[in-house]
């Protein structure tokens, strides 16, 4: 079973900040929090993932909490082409380790 | 640009007739994965490679094999396709060093259609 609780959609208006928003409140202290989105008919692709700290690519933002049990994936200038499922997941950073998506969260962007 | 590769992109089989689908990766990675998506579902992993070692998902069908002749290819085999097992078909690599690092990178996947 997924070990995380996501909402089903949000929707954000292009241009502006997308704050996507995980519970994981049974998480492990080694599991790491990993988010991955899904472009209709594309692969997952890997967007970041962290362990406690706060962490930014040229992607996106990931805000953990300071008890770790929920964080937040922020895109910072939604764009059209961002609309896509996210999934947050939380796993053990080993070789095998298998994902385990969830239902993730359809983001919708509009222009 | 290194990557995953899932050759064809779309493959349609009749029932019950053998069908393979292809991966392959310029990562060099040590670990494969293949997971199954079907429609409005979450992937789900069916297996994996590590290296040569081969291991299973307690659910997966024994319907499903898969090989792996060297580092860069993967062959997942549906040996007696059904029409439950219509879906996407998607490969996934990682570096298997464990730790911080062993992201797993997917392909575009193949989407299996069975007649």
């Amino acid at each position: 079973d997924a070990k995380t609780t996501q909402p089903p959609s949000m929707d954000c208006a292009e241009g502006r900040a997308a704050n996507l928003p995980c519970n994981h409140s049974t998480i492990s202290g080694n599991e790491y929090v990993y988010w991955y989105r899904q472009i209709h008919s594309q692969g997952p692709q890997y967007i970041i993932h962290g362990l406690k700290n706060n962490e930014t690519n040229e992607m996106a933002s990931l805000i953990i909490t300071e008890d770790r049990k929920s964080s937040t994936l922020i895109l910072p200038h939604a764009t059209l082409r961002d609309t896509a499922v996210y999934y947050c997941i939380v796993r053990v950073a080993e070789y095998g380790n298998k994902l385990v998506f969830g239902a993730g969260t359809i983001l919708r962007v509009k222009s | 640009d290194a990557m995953v590769i899932q050759n064809p992109r779309y493959q349609v089989t009749q029932f019950g007739k053998p069908v393979t689908l292809s991966c392959s990766q310029t990562l060099n990675h040590n670990v494969m994965y293949w997971y199954q998506q079907k429609s409005s579902q979450a992937p789900k992993l069916l297996f994996h490679y590590y290296d040569k070692d081969f291991n299973n998902e307690a659910d997966t069908p024994d319907n499903f094999q898969s090989r792996r002749p060297n580092t860069s290819f993967c062959f997942l085999d549906i040996r007696s396709p059904g029409l439950g097992d219509a879906a996407m078909y998607l490969c996934a690599t990682s570096r298997g060093s464990g730790g911080n690092t062993d992201t797993q990178y997917f392909g575009p996947g193949t989407r299996l259609t069975v007649l």
